[in-house]
């Protein structure tokens, strides 16, 4: 089976702008779940879709957005882009509740 | 709630030599705990996890992890390390207890650095 897609690999953008990050998950996965990763913050989980409905929420503004599609395929969006916005952003999908989550290898964002 | 702590920033240890990142945890009930690895410019990569069963648990590249409920710990070890194994390690949770939330909890990650 063909892994965690993400696309595109790098982003460069500037403050104010907004951007979108996609992500496919492994076939037959259909929780999809967003992290930003960053030197000083680690790894902060954003949110989790699961069949087309966002089940999980972690602590950011309204500025970050998702979307899950039918077909498992999801969506991120950050709008109003801050410096601080400036990470690594990474996808993860897993075929149940008590399985690891498989992770693509990230959409880096660069804010200028 | 559920939480883990990775007390190491960095572990350095010599090649050939026997290895070991630390884990704790905190969870309300039994513990679904996972590691990961990430090397430069990649996603995090599943190494093993333990749901329960026997408290040694393997994985690939010849890591493994042992659960240890008295101590909430989850440290994994390797008998003989290799340059290729210096990467960034996460450590994970999820406390099954905790309702509808299935997102599992990431420690902030230990950069192993093995000296040839």
């Amino acid at each position: 089976k063909a892994g965690v897609t993400q696309t595109p690999r790098y982003l460069i953008k500037t403050r104010g702008q907004q951007v979108t990050l996609s992500c496919s998950p492994i076939s037959g996965h259909r929780s999809v779940s967003w992290y930003q990763q960053t030197p000083g913050q680690g790894l902060q989980f954003l949110f989790e879709y699961f069949s087309e409905t966002q089940r999980n929420k972690g602590n950011f503004p309204g500025r970050f957005s998702g979307r899950q599609f039918s077909n498992s395929r999801s969506e991120m969006n950050v709008s109003t882009l801050e410096l601080g916005d400036s990470a690594l952003y990474l996808c993860a999908s897993r075929e149940g509740p008590n399985q690891p989550q498989h992770f693509g290898d990230g959409t880096r964002l660069s804010i200028l | 709630a559920q939480s883990v702590a990775q007390p190491e920033d960095q572990v350095n240890v010599a090649e050939g030599n026997p290895l070991t990142v630390k884990c704790t945890y905190s969870v309300s009930g039994n513990p679904y705990l996972f590691w990961y690895v990430q090397y430069p410019n990649r996603g995090l990569q599943f190494l093993l996890k333990y749901i329960t069963g026997d408290n040694l648990v393997k994985g690939s590249y010849g890591f493994e992890a042992e659960f240890n409920k008295s101590q909430t710990s989850f440290h994994l070890k390797k008998p003989s390390a290799l340059v290729s194994d210096s990467a960034l390690y996460f450590c994970a949770v999820r406390d099954p207890a905790s309702g509808g939330s299935y997102i599992p909890t990431f420690g902030r990650g230990t950069s192993l650095i093995v000296h040839p």
